[in-house]
């Protein structure tokens, strides 16, 4: 079946633009996080969705940063007035709804959105 | 407040040789997954450990977790070039989300 996917792949954006960032999920799947990952570190934890409910901001990084999930599949990441340290690869994952056997809750992850502002 | 340590941080190998990756985490945990990303690609599930002592192995490496020693280790058996990539463990926090240790990049040279 399809994985996750993610649009667009590649963003350029002038420093003061706003950008929005979108992650289709496997479907079925309830939990969807979402990471930046900038240049050679591992990837951070930006939020988490359970359904349409954000139950975890903690991990973005100013006020200019918005995710939503309205009806519980596609989610969106927005970035306004984006700056030059909001460039990374911005990873989208999903999960199973419940937990594997033996306590698992493996992420799947999207190819993941480049974002370079200039 | 978890972290997550990996060593060493680049990796540079000899086809056919062994080598092992540390992955060292700060509080109590009992799952833990290793991905494996190709440059400009996403993350590619390799393993998932949930319990003390769990040992997987694919082809040329294996995974094993050591909760009490709050370890995981990744060892690669016979080096081959395919092999070529960034490794990460990430640590499951025990609630939903995953703190990922900075990934060990590897180069096997022919």
């Amino acid at each position: 079946g399809a994985g996750v996917s993610q649009s667009p792949r590649y963003k350029v954006a002038k420093r003061g633009q706003d950008v929005a960032l979108r992650c289709d999920p496997i479907s079925g799947h309830v939990s969807l996080f979402w990471y930046q990952q900038a240049l050679g570190q591992g990837p951070e934890f930006l939020t988490y969705f359970q359904n349409e409910a954000q139950l975890d901001k903690s991990g973005l990084p100013s006020d200019r940063f918005f995710a939503e999930r309205p009806e519980g599949s596609v989610s969106t990441l927005k970035i306004q007035r984006t700056q030059q340290e909001d460039s990374a690869v911005y990873l989208c994952a999903s999960s199973f709804p419940r937990r594997l056997a033996g306590g698992g809750n493996e992420q799947f992850f999207g190819p993941g959105t480049r974002l370079t502002v200039l | 407040e978890l972290k997550v340590e990996q060593n060493p941080l680049f990796l540079s190998m000899q086809e056919g040789k062994n080598y092992t990756i540390y992955c060292n985490y700060s509080t109590t945990s009992d799952r833990l997954y290793w991905y494996r990303q190709d440059p400009g690609k996403s993350l590619e599930s390799l393993f998932v450990l949930l319990s003390n002592g769990a040992v997987k192995q694919e082809g040329r490496l294996m995974a094993s977790l050591d909760t009490k020693a709050r370890l995981s280790t990744l060892h690669i058996t016979a080096a081959v070039h395919d092999l070529s990539a960034t490794y990460f463990c990430a640590v499951d926090s025990g609630t939903y989300k995953y703190i990922f240790g900075t990934g060990t990049r590897l180069k096997v040279l022919a």
